[in-house]
């Protein structure tokens, strides 16, 4: 079977630009989420989807980020306009009904 | 909101040496999942803990979830050099107010394991 699916795997891209990642989530699974992952602060839940619905958008930065998750098996999140310090690994998981989730390889950005 | 604690930060050993590493709390949790992640990838699942005083076996990985539903620790016995990576708890703790539906995993900041041939 397909793990999590995400794209690109590296972004570069400039101040204030917009950005958008992509995830394809496991087949099957309910459960949608969006991490980020630096060096200070570790993994951080951004938020996460349950049946296509937002459920705990709580560790969203700021109203530059969104997520949408239009159908099963398509997430975005979007950075509006990007800034330095949104440079992360960003990752999406995907669990069944269950608590145990599996990662995508994860985007690399790089806002300079 | 959620901490974990996970010790050590790093670890270097020899090839062939056991390891042992653990997460404690301030809170309860209801599960304890360890992943491991290697450079470029992201983290993969190791073992789920779902029972205070539960212990189990992947391969040569042990973990155990704590009775006070504090703490856990992972063991992993006659290290190889791919073992090499960073290990990561996370807990997760039911939320009442959802029925029990909450999925936000807390995690540990990680221990880096370094295995010398």
């Amino acid at each position: 079977d397909a793990g999590v699916i995400q794209s690109p795997r590296h972004e570069v891209t400039e101040m204030g630009q917009e950005v958008t990642l992509r995830c394809k989530p496991i087949s099957g699974h309910d459960y949608l989420f969006w991490y980020r992952q630096t060096m200070m602060r570790g993994l951080e839940l951004l938020i996460y989807f349950n049946n296509n619905v937002p459920i705990d958008d709580s560790g969203m930065p700021e109203d530059r980020f969104s997520a949408k998750m239009p159908n099963a098996s398509f997430s975005t999140l979007k950075i509006q306009p990007s800034e330095p310090r949104d440079s992360a690994v960003y990752f999406c998981a995907s669990s069944r009904v269950a608590d145990t989730q599996y990662f995508g390889p994860g985007t690399r950005l790089t806002v300079l | 909101g959620q901490q974990l604690n996970q010790s050590p930060q790093s670890m270097f050993i020899q090839e062939g040496e056991d390891v042992s590493m653990n997460c404690t709390s301030s809170s309860i949790f209801n599960t304890w999942l360890w992943y491991k992640q290697e450079p470029g990838e992201g983290p993969v699942l190791l073992i789920a803990l779902y029972k205070a005083g539960e212990l189990t076996s992947n391969g040569r990985l042990t973990a155990q979830f704590g009775i006070t539903r504090k703490d856990s620790f992972l063991n992993i016995s006659a290290s190889i050099p791919s073992d090499v990576g960073i290990y990561f708890c996370a807990g997760l703790e039911d939320d009442p107010d959802s029925g029990g539906s909450n999925y936000k995993l807390t995690f540990g900041k990680g221990t880096l394991l370094t295995v010398n041939p």
